[in-house]
């Protein structure tokens, strides 16, 4: 079954980092990659970056540059994003998504999200 | 970075009526690179139509996608209660891949 499961919620302090894991079982682990998109409390969707499932090749938003990170163990078939310097702009939803192809790159598979909070 | 506009930001529609959502895009898109999501409380996004027309798997036809260069449109046509949601379209043919701030559908 094609499935994206993400890592439990997180609370963290400003400054800190945080990194959340998503495994990805059947077809999901693929050419297309990875991608991280979050959604913070009542607000839309924001793409911070992909990451090639075969290279480790990465891409991210400019405001995340720097700050982010995105990684991947092919032998646990799990992508992992990890963000740093965390404010409480970062409080958030974070969620990876995938194309399992046929789908012309847009985003068929989603995990079910991972809740960040920042707060002192 | 391609900005995606989309109007209403929301439509107070009656079940069995038709919706009509659009999304205006900052410069011309590839109809292959143009997506619709459904969102409800608590679930993560839901793809709909890629490739600004084609329904993905399980979605009925009552979805319908069209348009092209910078004007896409999602329409249903006799709206269910479980449509009730918010709508984003997507662009990601041009990196940062985008979405727009979303159309919240309820009900009238």
């Amino acid at each position: 079954q094609d499935q994206l499961v993400q890592s439990g919620g997180e609370v963290r302090k400003p400054g800190a980092s945080v990194k959340v894991s998503c495994k990805a079982s059947g077809n999901t682990f693929n050419r297309n990659g990875i991608n991280w998109v979050r959604q913070a409390p009542g607000q839309g969707l924001e793409w911070l970056g992909w990451i090639s499932v075969y290279n480790g090749n990465t891409e991210f938003k400019e405001k995340f540059r720097g700050r982010v990170a995105m990684t991947r163990d092919i032998s646990t078939r799990t992508a992992f994003m990890e963000l740093k310097s965390l404010t409480s702009d970062d409080t958030a939803v974070y969620y990876c998504a995938t194309s399992t192809g046929g789908v012309g790159g847009a985003f068929d598979i989603w995990g079910q999200g991972t809740m960040v909070t920042v707060s002192s | 970075e391609i900005v995606l506009t989309q109007s209403p930001g929301t439509l107070s529609v009656s079940p069995g009526a038709r919706a009509t959502l659009s999304c205006r895009a900052s410069q011309s898109i590839s109809s292959i690179h143009l997506a619709w999501y459904q969102q409800k409380p608590g679930q993560a996004p839901r793809l709909l139509i890629y490739g600004a027309s084609s329904r993905a798997t399980g979605i009925p036809d009552r979805f319908s996608g069209g348009g092209s260069g910078t004007d896409f449109t999602l329409t249903i046509s006799r709206l269910e209660p479980e449509d009730f949601a918010v709508y984003y379209c997507h662009q990601h043919g041009s990196s940062p891949f985008t979405f727009g701030p979303g159309t919240k559908v309820d009900i009238k």
